[in-house]
């Protein structure tokens, strides 16, 4: 089936480091690929739908400049969470809609997540 | 307007227990669909079904059952004779279609309802 590979699974790193996370559809095109964002015990929040080759639509309240996306190919995108503090620490995750669409019984295929742990 | 309530934060049973996981949704679109998805301790995503609009037979798959109610809003989620392995959070999830009709647009998640299964 669809897999969606994300990488780095964990990262830990100091504060005001950048911190780049891919995310790869590996068997299948993905004109739109997605972001989220979990915070312990609570649900995914998206924080912006990314098209290949334009730029990527953020959610409210989500700071574009904090969280540069790019989505360069129909396989890639990538998540850079810049000068990263400790209030960015949470889980990411990635998903990858499937072009077919309403005709795929899995419309959007999620990677296994980022767990980013700023001290 | 939140658009996927899942009331139940936390839900604990015995192994071989019934439990049934309430979600009610919010739309305006006549055309959307409805998933539930198993994020287990791991963090990954694991889908479980997806309905659509158009379609409200019931589903069985094994222990797995569902249940969709349009004039109630409710897409609710029974597992039958729990197991342990069971234990994880599960999110309930609701996806619009695009103006065009043909596209699925973005996941709007509840927030999840951890279901415990003690031995």
């Amino acid at each position: 089936g669809a897999v969606v590979s994300q990488h780095p699974s964990w990262v830990i790193c100091k504060s005001g480091t950048s911190v780049k996370i891919e995310c790869r559809s590996l068997d299948f095109q993905a004109t739109t690929m997605f972001w989220y964002r979990q915070f312990p015990k609570q649900s995914l929040m998206l924080m912006a739908t990314s098209n290949e080759g334009s730029k990527a639509t953020y959610e409210q309240g989500v700071e574009k400049d904090k969280f540069l996306i790019n989505h360069a190919s129909l396989t890639l995108s990538t998540l850079t969470v810049t000068s990263a503090h400790p209030e960015d620490s949470s889980f990411y995750i990635c998903s990858a809609r499937d072009r077919r669409g309403p005709y795929s019984n899995q419309p959007q295929h999620f990677g296994d997540g980022t767990r980013l742990s700023i001290l | 307007a939140q658009k996927v309530t899942q009331a139940q934060t936390e839900i604990s049973v015995v192994e071989k227990e019934d439990v049934t996981l309430d979600c009610v949704y919010e739309t305006r679109d006549t055309t959307y669909y409805l998933f539930w998805y198993k994020q287990p301790p791991s963090g990954e995503l694991v889908f479980l079904i997806r309905r659509n609009s158009f379609d409200e037979q019931n589903e069985i798959s094994g222990r797995y059952s569902w249940n969709f109610q349009k004039s109630t809003s409710s897409f609710n989620f029974t597992i039958t004779a729990s197991q342990v392995v069971d234990s994880a959070v599960y999110f309930c999830a609701l996806s619009e279609a695009s103006d065009r009709g043909s596209t699925l647009g973005r996941l709007y998640f509840g927030r999840g309802t951890q279901l415990t299964v003690w031995p």
